[in-house]
């Protein structure tokens, strides 16, 4: 099956600063990449997704990377506010038998300083 | 619009008992999913609903956890006789799906049930 590695697993900034979480994934076919935003007591959010055949999305503050070559895709968040602080989920998601099946990494917990 | 609604938000059991987890979609999504969340971890989905079909449940533990979607809306999902281990967050996830074959669409989440088995 398909197989999500999420790096770092903590991640401290600067209010202001950049923030860059990285996931990788094994099955060439996956062609879903959303990422999710989750605060304490709460359900995972959509942040924002991609597609296999784009390379890159922004949403205001937020973008996201795709590189299908290598198998990796990127979250990028610039000027860091402390309400970014959270847990952030990349999730890959496929075609065929694995089509609406949806799997995560084990999330990034990101902590902005004010 | 009303998002996933799910109860209780927090249950306490004795191991051996059982529990059930309630979840109301979002009005009009096709797709239902059950996930469970391990501390530190991303969720793991359970079982996976197409209206009231179940299209996966490769990775619900048969034994002992039970789930249905009577009349393709609300689902619950059970767990005969709970273990220590069973202690996660469980979470339920609605979307849509375009038509038979069609593309899967984003899912949206509810709160989740904090499970403690004691």
């Amino acid at each position: 099956g398909e197989n999500v590695e999420q790096h770092p697993s903590t991640l401290s900034v600067q209010e202001g600063d950049s923030a860059v979480i990285k996931c990788t994934y094994s099955d060439s076919a996956s062609n879903y990449f959303p990422w999710y935003k989750q605060e304490l007591g709460k359900g995972p959010q959509l942040i924002i997704d991609i597609r296999s055949n784009v390379g890159e999305k922004k949403d205001q503050r937020i973008a996201v990377t795709l590189n299908k070559t290598a198998k990796h895709f990127s979250l990028h968040i610039t000027e860091t506010q402390p309400e970014d602080s959270a847990v952030y989920f990349c999730a890959v998601r496929g075609e065929g038998a694995n089509a609406g099946k949806s799997t995560f990494g084990d999330g990034t917990t990101l902590t902005v300083k004010p | 619009e009303a998002g996933v609604v799910q109860s209780p938000r927090y249950k306490i059991i004795e191991k051996k008992q059982p529990v059930a987890f309630w979840c109301n979609p979002i009005s009009g999504h096709n797709t239902l999913y059950w996930y469970r969340q391990n501390l530190g971890q991303g969720p793991e989905l359970l079982i996976r609903y197409e209206n009231e079909e179940a299209v996966d449940d490769s990775q619900l533990p048969k034994d002992r956890f039970s789930a249905e979607r009577l009349k393709g809306v609300d689902s619950t999902l059970k767990i005969q006789p709970a273990e220590l281990g069973d202690s996660a967050v469980y979470l339920c996830a609605s979307s849509v799906r375009g038509g038979i074959s069609g593309p899967y669409y984003e899912q949206y989440f509810g709160p989740g049930t904090r499970l403690t088995v004691t």
